[in-house]
């Protein structure tokens, strides 16, 4: 059970516009930024999202994150055929002491 | 360009160890944390442990005990010494620098805890 709420899967046709949310509690969301990260089939995970909403270079302006409280969210438009992947939110955890990951979302483009 | 490569994964029986390495290039190693985070198969994202610049460490409470993280920025390296290893702990073992967000990210290496 992770400390960070995922839903387990999200879909969408291409051109729409998806969110994913990522719940988690005072002592990690609510205190800290949260970071988003793609992972394509059969590779390493990439960061999508750092500092609640900034992209790094080379990260397209159709991945947008938020941040509300104790929860995030990633949202995706014009989804395209390559953004098919695994979604993780993260951040850092004040009563763990340590980094926590969401379970994951695995968003198909139908 | 920025590169992180890990070893040292293999098969290994349950109550036993292994050492990972990662060799870190195109970067002031020193400069920054360095994390472990592992995935087993099938399954999600689990960060394992972090050391930052001045050797400070910190472990997730499933490895704490049997898992100890050092660094050797002499040789731009990252280690993890697994000790006491469980089937639980077979994954795919990815280390990460600690910059804005764990990025970059090695393309990792299994370990396999079976009799």
């Amino acid at each position: 059970q992770s400390v960070l709420t995922q839903p387990p899967s999200a879909s969408g046709t291409p051109g729409q516009r998806i969110t994913i949310s990522c719940s988690g509690s005072s002592s990690n969301i609510g205190s800290h930024t949260v970071y988003w990260y793609q992972q394509l089939p059969g590779t390493a995970p990439k960061l999508l999202i750092y500092n609640n909403n900034q992209r790094p270079s080379g990260v397209p302006d159709r991945f947008s994150g938020s941040k509300s409280g104790t929860s995030a969210s990633l949202a995706i438009s014009g989804l395209q055929s390559e953004d098919e992947a695994d979604y993780y939110c993260a951040v850092w955890d004040d009563s763990l002491n340590g980094w926590v990951f969401g379970g994951g979302t695995k968003l198909t483009v139908l | 360009e920025v590169q992180l490569v890990e070893s040292g994964g293999g098969l290994v029986q349950p109550g036993g160890s292994l050492r990972l390495s990662c060799a870190a290039s195109g970067f002031t190693f020193s400069s920054y944390d360095m994390h472990w985070v592992r995935q087993a198969t099938g399954k999600g994202l689990e960060w394992v442990s972090g050391i930052g610049t001045a050797g400070d460490t910190y472990y997730s409470d499933s490895v704490k005990g049997r898992f100890t993280i050092s660094r050797e920025n002499a040789k731009n390296s990252l280690y993890l010494q697994m000790n006491s290893l469980r089937a639980g702990d077979t994954a795919v073992y990815y280390c990460a620098r600690g910059a804005l967000g764990f990025d970059p990210w090695g393309q990792g290496t299994l370990v396999t805890v079976s009799s």
